[in-house]
């Protein structure tokens, strides 16, 4: 089993749409989660770290589920320069060592 | 502030060539970083975890005779692909931790990455 796994899309939406992303985990230990964001090519760039209580940036609203392992990032009002890859990004056992999920792919239509 | 930058970013060489890659932290000093590859989709793979002042911890199934890391000051680290060969071809993207940032501490942020490609 992957230590982090995520649907890899593509997640094809017109705009204005809501769309939601998923991931589990397998290290119950972890501590920190976060969502990044890829563009093709590009760095990874952090769009948000998800918090227990879960947490809203905007459009984004990430919700952490500890008991079973699970984090989920929603976009509401998807706009066209939404369209990147979300890695789901968790952190390992040791060495503040992060392990990324495969990516789901979003496509925004106009 | 916590920005990081890689040089170059782009390399071609001819196999059997080494090449060294710089990372960089610029606005804070840098005891941990990362270096990561990144294959045409997939996701990053850890290469391995830089100290500054010791030897780099490396994921498993990564030689450390042929990626040489070295990491002599808070604000740099190197990679060195040594003997490279076309299946070296790939992202590569350091990444850095500032120990002193306010957020979460495990956040680490990224350099823009560096694309090689060996002929």
């Amino acid at each position: 089993r992957k230590e982090v796994e995520q649907d890899p899309g593509p997640f094809n939406v017109p705009e204005g749409a809501t769309v939601a992303f998923n991931c589990t985990y397998s290290n119950s230990a972890s501590q920190s989660f976060f969502w990044y964001r890829q563009d093709c090519r590009k760095e990874p760039k952090l769009l948000m770290s998800v918090y227990s209580s879960g947490n809203e940036d905007g459009r984004f609203t990430a919700q952490l589920n500890r008991a079973s392992q699970y984090i989920s990032l929603l976009i509401r009002d998807s706009k066209l320069s939404d369209s990147a890859t979300y890695l789901c990004v968790v952190n390992g056992d040791s060495s503040y060592k992060l392990i990324f999920g495969s990516g789901t792919r979003l496509l925004v239509r106009p | 502030g916590a920005v990081v930058s890689q040089h170059p970013s782009w390399v071609i060489c001819k196999s059997g060539t080494s090449v060294k890659i710089e990372c960089r932290s610029l606005d804070f000093q840098a005891t941990t970083m990362f270096w990561y590859r990144q294959f045409p989709k997939q996701s990053l793979m850890l290469m391995a975890t830089s100290n500054e002042g010791s030897k780099a911890t490396y994921e498993q199934g990564v030689e450390k005779d042929k990626f040489l890391i070295n990491h002599a000051s808070l604000t740099l680290s190197t990679l060195t692909v040594t003997s490279a060969h076309p299946e070296d071809s790939s992202f590569y993207i350091c990444s850095a931790r500032d120990q002193f940032w306010a957020g979460d501490l495990n956040e680490q942020f990224f350099g823009p990455g560096t694309r090689l490609t060996v002929l």
